[in-house]
């Protein structure tokens, strides 16, 4: 079973700080990576892709990769209460043409004024 | 730019009642799928449609049958409702990488 691990949370930061979300994948031949965004009683929203090691940055967001420690981060810089929402890691899978995604279930942040 | 439209948003049904839940998305993806969400469950695939005129099973797929109907529309239905199938349904697209997502349909069965 292809799995992905995120911790649950709540994780709370304050306002302006750093957020730091974590994933971990099982599946060592994985080559793609998503971060989603899904507020309370919406659908997921792609927020940050990445498909090689190191850091990519887009605005405020920042994802990191290490395919060698199957590993995938999210930092999110200057949160802000707007950013509250549950973050949903996705893979896909090495293997086939189907693209389909494996999710984490989530950690869900809390950004306090 | 409507991206994967869904519908109903909200359906109540009685065990053993069926119903199709309907997806479209009008961004030429060859990919489609169908979650549902359960609260400390995540995200689990139903079925998946990786081109027109195919279909197949996902994590979590029984109780559940689905229809390709063309490039656009993919169904989902449930043949006799169970309780167990309350959840939340998302529709999503594909080309490839990151999926697009529907609004989510509200399943209850009492």
């Amino acid at each position: 079973q292809k799995e992905v691990e995120q911790n649950s949370g709540p994780l709370s930061v304050p306002e302006g700080a750093i957020a730091s979300l974590n994933c971990t994948y099982s599946d060592r031949g994985s080559q793609s990576f998503f971060w989603y965004r899904q507020y309370s009683g919406k659908s997921p929203e792609l927020i940050m892709s990445i498909y090689s090691n190191g850091d990519k940055e887009d605005g405020r967001f920042t994802a990191q990769l290490n395919k060698a420690s199957q590993y995938v981060s999210l930092l999110i810089r200057d949160s802000q209460p707007s950013d509250s929402a549950t973050y949903l890691c996705a893979v896909i899978n090495s293997g086939g043409s189907n693209y389909k995604l494996t999710f984490g279930k989530g950690t869900l942040l809390t950004v306090n004024p | 730019n409507a991206g994967v439209t869904q519908t109903p948003k909200f359906q109540v049904l009685k065990t053993g009642q069926s119903m199709t839940l309907q997806c479209a998305q009008d961004m030429n993806h060859n990919s489609m799928y169908w979650y549902r969400q359960d609260p400390g469950m995540g995200l689990r695939l139903i079925y998946y449609s990786a081109s027109e005129g195919t279909t197949d099973k996902g994590e979590v797929p029984n109780g559940y049958n689905v229809s390709r109907l063309n490039k656009r529309e993919f169904s989902l239905r449930l043949e006799s409702a169970a309780p167990s199938q309350t959840s939340v349904y998302f529709c999503a697209s594909s080309d490839r990488q990151a999926h697009v997502f529907g609004q989510g349909t509200r399943l209850t069965v009492v």
